[in-house]
């Protein structure tokens, strides 16, 4: 089993520009989640998908975020625009019935 | 308002010394309790428990709930210079296993 998989591993952008994150749960799961990690705020949950449907968006910072997840296998978190104060380490998450959740290894973002 | 808080928020041992860290909640409609370790990646699931006063244990690792109290405890014998690591507890806590994580234990062991 590959774990949850995200991609990019690091992302170097310039404020104003799109950003695209993308994750691959573990098959057969049928929850995702995606966080963010920042060392003034910790873990924060901003959204998670049940069956490829978003239960709960009420961590999304701000409309500059948005979450798909098209398909059982695939998720994105989009930022548009981006500004410096979304660098952070984005994680994707997965679990089978709302429980233990395996992480993928994060989306370093950092926004000039 | 739902919380997690863990204590303390670090400490420093030497090897072969016994460290226990604490988490206490306060959420609506708790299912679980997971710990997680965290290195300089993403957080490793290490336990979950849903049930009071039966211990799990991995290792040298060990972990119990106590429900009526709100609170679990991570225990760790015997450590290692490759325990050093932040642990995460985390509280799923309503039937869509949304999850609330406390501000983690930052353990540090020297050898």
């Amino acid at each position: 089993d590959a774990g949850v998989i995200q991609s990019p591993r690091h992302e170097v952008t310039e404020m104003g520009q799109e950003v695209t994150l993308r994750c691959k749960p573990i098959s057969g799961h049928d929850y995702l989640f995606w966080y963010r990690q920042t060392m003034m705020r910790g873990l924060e949950l901003l959204i998670y998908f049940n069956n490829n449907v978003p239960i709960d968006d009420s961590g999304m910072p701000e409309d500059r975020f948005s979450a798909k997840m098209p398909n059982a296998s695939f998720s994105t978190l989009k930022i548009q625009p981006s500004e410096p104060r979304d660098s952070a380490v984005y994680f994707c998450a997965s679990s089978f019935g709302g429980t233990s959740q395996y992480f993928g290894p994060g989306t370093r973002l950092l926004v000039l | 308002e739902d919380k997690v808080v863990q204590s303390p928020l670090s400490l420093v041992v030497h090897e072969g010394d016994t460290v226990t860290l604490n988490c206490s909640y306060e959420v609506t409609n708790f299912r679980s309790l997971l710990w997680y370790k965290q290195e300089k990646k993403a957080p490793t699931f290490l336990f979950m428990l849903t049930s009071s006063g039966i211990e799990k244990k991995s290792g040298r690792l060990s972990s119990i709930l106590d429900k009526k109290e709100l609170f679990s405890i991570l225990n760790i014998t015997a450590t290692q210079t490759g325990d050093s690591a932040v642990y995460l507890c985390a509280v799923v806590y309503n039937q869509g296993g949304k999850l609330i994580f406390g501000q983690g234990t930052e353990l540090s062991v020297k050898p």
